[in-house]
């Protein structure tokens, strides 16, 4: 299966900043997704971004808040925007790789703090 | 849309006695079910799947099954290591025609040596 690379994988924030987050897949990928998971929950979708067109976000997650680009088929970017410590949490990309299954890919995560 | 119960939310076990998960969902029309395990500190990772149209799957140790009248599906792992000791999450379809997951809340299995 495919593999992808996140980063950064880790960052310290200032509360008001932002942070993007990239991912990169080593073959082409229809669709991408954004997840976030806080320490020892499960993962919550926070948006799809396919290519060419906007993404579709999940409820309780704006635009505005987290702005996703999605410039090719092998790559994403997310940026949390005007972080606030209630940002801060694990964020993960993800890419349907599976040829003969539908199983999804994770990249490694990124651990954001906001102070 | 889909909503995945999962239980238990924590599994204590000896090395070498089997460990069972089982997750409910509520989309009948789903027809997808993964597991991932996630060890502490990494990302999730695929380790079994099954489709509807088969009511078990095995690989090695591990093994899922699925009841699609009672809508659950269960992972089941025989002789248990303490490297299988990590956090297992189901997931179903987010909508009957979609594969984007929903995921279960997650178990958390620790394997005593």
């Amino acid at each position: 299966s495919a593999v992808i690379s996140q980063k950064p994988s880790r960052d310290i924030c200032q509360r008001g900043t932002s942070l993007t987050i990239q991912c990169q897949v080593d073959s082409q990928v229809t669709m991408m997704f954004w997840y976030r998971q806080q320490p020892g929950q499960s993962l919550t979708l926070i948006a799809t971004a396919n290519q060419g067109s906007e993404a579709t976000y999940e409820s309780g997650f704006v635009i505005d808040k987290f702005p996703i680009s999605r410039p090719n088929l092998t790559f994403s970017t997310l940026t949390v925007s005007n972080m606030s410590p209630e940002d801060s949490s694990i964020y993960l990309c993800s890419a349907q790789t599976g040829t003969m299954n539908y199983g999804y890919t994770f990249g490694s995560g990124t651990r954001l703090t906001v102070v | 849309g889909e909503n995945v119960e999962q239980h238990p939310s924590t599994l204590s076990v000896q090395e070498g006695d089997s460990a069972v998960i089982k997750c409910t969902y509520s989309d009948s029309a789903s027809n997808y079910f993964p597991w991932y395990k996630q060890e502490l500190g990494k990302r999730p990772q695929l380790i079994i799947d099954i489709r509807s149209n088969v009511g078990e799957k095995k690989d090695q140790r591990i093994a899922v099954t699925l009841n699609k009248t009672a809508k659950h599906f269960s992972l089941h792992i025989t002789e248990t290591q303490p490297e299988d000791s990590a956090v297992y999450f189901c997931a179903a379809p987010t909508s009957g025609g979609s594969y984007i997951p929903t995921f279960g809340r997650g178990t958390s299995l620790i394997v005593h040596p």
